[in-house]
């Protein structure tokens, strides 16, 4: 059973359509919650850390948040640049290892 | 991010070839880390040093060397791959492996293509 799972694998918006990524976790004792941004070809660019439940970041159109299960990143307006898949990654417990999600493709349509 | 580069970004080799990928890190980090990762699976961890010091192999075969001469130098030896070997080699770098700044940072990747 996957221990981090995502969801959609792909999503499709118009230009100023907002709506949200899912990522949801097994692990017990959460040390940390990752989301990273990759554009095709480069490496995953990290966008935030949350740590505990009811947590939330912001960072221009993106904003993350977290719950005791699952961790969602809205999106608010977004632009074609936004456009990037989306990985989440979970730290456990007193293991320092990153367990990723298969990760979410995000186009966003002029 | 700039602060972790690799080279080469590309490569194309022979199953009876080796080579080697390069990654540096100019983030003041203590710990790196090699990835690979496929299409349509999540990253896959191979290989953690810490302090220059090996402290997983994720049972990665012996096919792939990773050597790490310094905090901010590592590398992977390649030899005798597989086709099935071909994949994005991603290097990340963090402060420390459990400092509780533990966010990676990565680099672009070599893109590895093995016929």
């Amino acid at each position: 059973e996957d221990q981090v799972t995502q969801s959609p694998e792909a999503l499709r918006l118009q230009e100023g359509e907002s709506s949200s990524l899912n990522c949801s976790y097994t692990v017990s004792g959460l040390r940390g919650l990752f989301w990273y941004r990759q554009d095709p070809g480069k490496g995953p660019e990290f966008l935030f850390t949350l740590y505990s439940a009811g947590e939330e970041k912001e960072k221009e159109r993106l904003k993350a948040t977290l719950t005791k299960k699952e961790s969602f990143l809205h999106i608010t307006a977004p632009k074609p640049e936004d456009s990037a898949t989306y990985l989440c990654a979970v730290q456990e417990g007193s293991n320092y290892k990153l367990t990723f999600g298969k990760g979410t493709l995000l186009t966003v349509n002029p | 991010e700039t602060g972790v580069t690799q080279t080469p970004r590309h490569l194309v080799m022979g199953m009876t070839n080796k080579k080697s990928l390069k990654c540096e890190q100019h983030l003041g980090h203590n710990a790196m880390y090699w990835y690979k990762q496929s299409a349509k699976k999540p990253l896959e961890l191979m290989f953690v040093y810490n302090f220059k010091e090996q402290t997983e192999n994720n049972s990665v075969p012996s096919r792939f060397s990773p050597e790490c001469p310094n905090s901010s130098h590592l590398f992977l030896h390649l030899h005798t791959l597989q086709p099935e070997d071909s994949a994005l080699y991603l290097c990340a770098s963090s402060q420390e492996r459990t400092s509780g700044q533990e966010t990676q940072y990565f680099g672009p990747g070599t893109r590895l293509l093995v016929l």
